[in-house]
């Protein structure tokens, strides 16, 4: 049973296409996260919600999109691909916003924009 | 931005030899947790050390925090091959709702 899933595990598509990635989890967490990892490894934040709420929304292109159908989901779209939006894509969750027992990470979505 | 540094970028050592990871962020913060992530997987969640606590045990791994020099080190003791792996330290800083994580460092354990 995996505790946080992502699909896909690959993505390779065009400039200007449109993609998403979802994201669910079967931990009864309260929030989710979405993440990027550049080439050089480096994990940045996009988006957090909780409950359903967005909560961050870090300085990201409005190309992306994120929406929590509920608590359990987390998908990501993007418009418009560019070039650089290639990377890894990964969600991860939490129990709550304080995170004590640590954030619980999916497989990541390997994207590659061409 | 980015709060954390790993030192170093990359080790490679023998297998039964401790390895030492070390990190520095820059602002205050509530807890300190490293990770660590094998090559085409997510990260995995270590441990976790809070701002008020100095060293922490779980298994082989030990870390400490000093919050005056903004810095904290993880070490594993007596390394396998399959602690190879990238580690990474992760911040949540004071008043904010996600965690900051450093660049990482390449781990190689052979065998």
């Amino acid at each position: 049973d995996t505790a946080v899933s992502q699909t896909p595990k690959y993505l390779v598509t065009q400039m200007g296409n449109d993609k998403s990635i979802k994201c669910e989890q079967n931990l009864g967490h309260d929030t989710m996260y979405w993440y990027k990892q550049d080439s050089k490894k480096f994990l940045k934040i996009m988006f957090s919600y909780n409950n359903k709420e967005l909560i961050i929304n870090e300085t990201v292109p409005n190309r992306f999109s994120p929406k929590s159908p509920d608590k359990a989901h987390l998908n990501l779209h993007i418009n418009s691909l560019e070039l650089g939006d290639s990377a890894v894509y990964f969600c991860a969750s939490s129990q709550d916003l304080v995170g004590y027992d640590g954030y619980t990470f999916g497989s990541g979505t390997r994207l590659t924009v061409v | 931005s980015q709060q954390g540094e790993e030192d170093p970028q990359a080790l490679s050592i023998q297998e039964g030899e401790n390895a030492t990871m070390n990190c520095s962020y820059k602002t205050s913060i509530n807890n300190l947790q490293w990770y660590r992530q094998n090559s085409g997987r997510g990260l995995v969640h270590l441990i976790l050390i809070r701002s008020n606590e100095r060293e922490k045990h779980s298994g082989r791994l030990r870390v400490t925090l000093d919050t005056s020099k903004k810095s904290s080190s993880l070490l594993i003791t007596a390394s396998r091959a399959a602690d190879t792996a990238s580690y990474f330290c992760a911040t949540k800083k004071t008043g904010a709702n996600n965690l900051f994580f450093g660049t990482g460092t390449r781990l190689t354990v052979i065998p």
